[in-house]
């Protein structure tokens, strides 16, 4: 069963606390991408890597990082520097970066009080 | 000013209507469109991929781009319960891999 999977579904975390977020895919993707999402302001690109160990930073990387260390997995880890990290986080994958599909996780819903 | 921009609704039609979406964009540059459902609390799923200007039809949905105007529309026809949900649109450049350039959302109520 193919898919992308992302834990966990509801995580709470209190201000000053870094909080790591998992994405695993097995679909043999080389690309995989993490987005955030507020009420009425669509996705916003936080970081996208294209193949392993490289990644890029997209729109909105400030007090975010990841890593790729493995093509199935882009953790990605939200520090104390972001200043609203309450949000809906998405994962996604695609076959390559010139793919124009994307295939998203369920999410994972941050609250930070 | 958005490079995207999408009405966030909500759009409330009875079942069977027919529901029309649209966003409108300011970059020229884009050249491959896109529109998404998703279900509340879930992950974005692609609907429907067109990179030129005129229609697409799949099924019940017709995805409409006008490259001159800078405006792509969703059509559902004989719309369902079951199609109520969050519909975005998205879109790329040509040289941008696959970075996409998301539109706010459209939440879509079909009353039975």
């Amino acid at each position: 069963d193919g898919g992308i999977t992302q834990s966990p579904k509801y995580l709470f975390r209190k201000e000053g606390q870094n909080v790591t977020l998992s994405c695993e895919q097995n679909l043999n993707h080389d690309a995989m991408y993490w987005y955030r999402q507020d009420p009425g302001q669509g996705l916003r690109l936080i970081y996208y890597s294209q193949i392993v160990n490289d990644f890029q930073k997209g729109d909105i990387a400030e007090g975010y990082s990841v890593s790729r260390e493995k093509k199935e997995s882009f953790p990605l880890t939200v520090t104390s520097a972001q200043k609203n990290p309450t949000a809906f986080y998405l994962c996604a994958s695609s076959m390559a970066s010139s793919s124009y599909e994307q295939y998203f996780g369920p999410g994972t819903r941050l609250t930070v009080t | 000013q958005k490079e995207v921009e999408q009405d966030p609704g909500p759009l409330s039609v009875p079942e069977g209507a027919i529901v029309s979406l649209n966003c409108t964009y300011s970059n020229s540059a884009f050249q491959y469109f896109m529109w998404y459902r998703q279900y509340s609390r879930k992950g974005p799923e692609l609907l429907m991929y067109t990179y030129s200007s005129g229609n697409k039809e799949d099924g019940r949905f017709t995805a409409q781009v006008d490259k001159s105007s800078k405006y792509i529309s969703l059509f559902i026809r004989d719309s369902q319960p079951s199609d109520s949900a969050t519909y975005l649109c998205a879109m790329r450049r040509k040289a941008a891999g696959n970075k996409l350039t998301f539109g706010g959302g459209t939440r879509v109520l079909v009353k039975p």
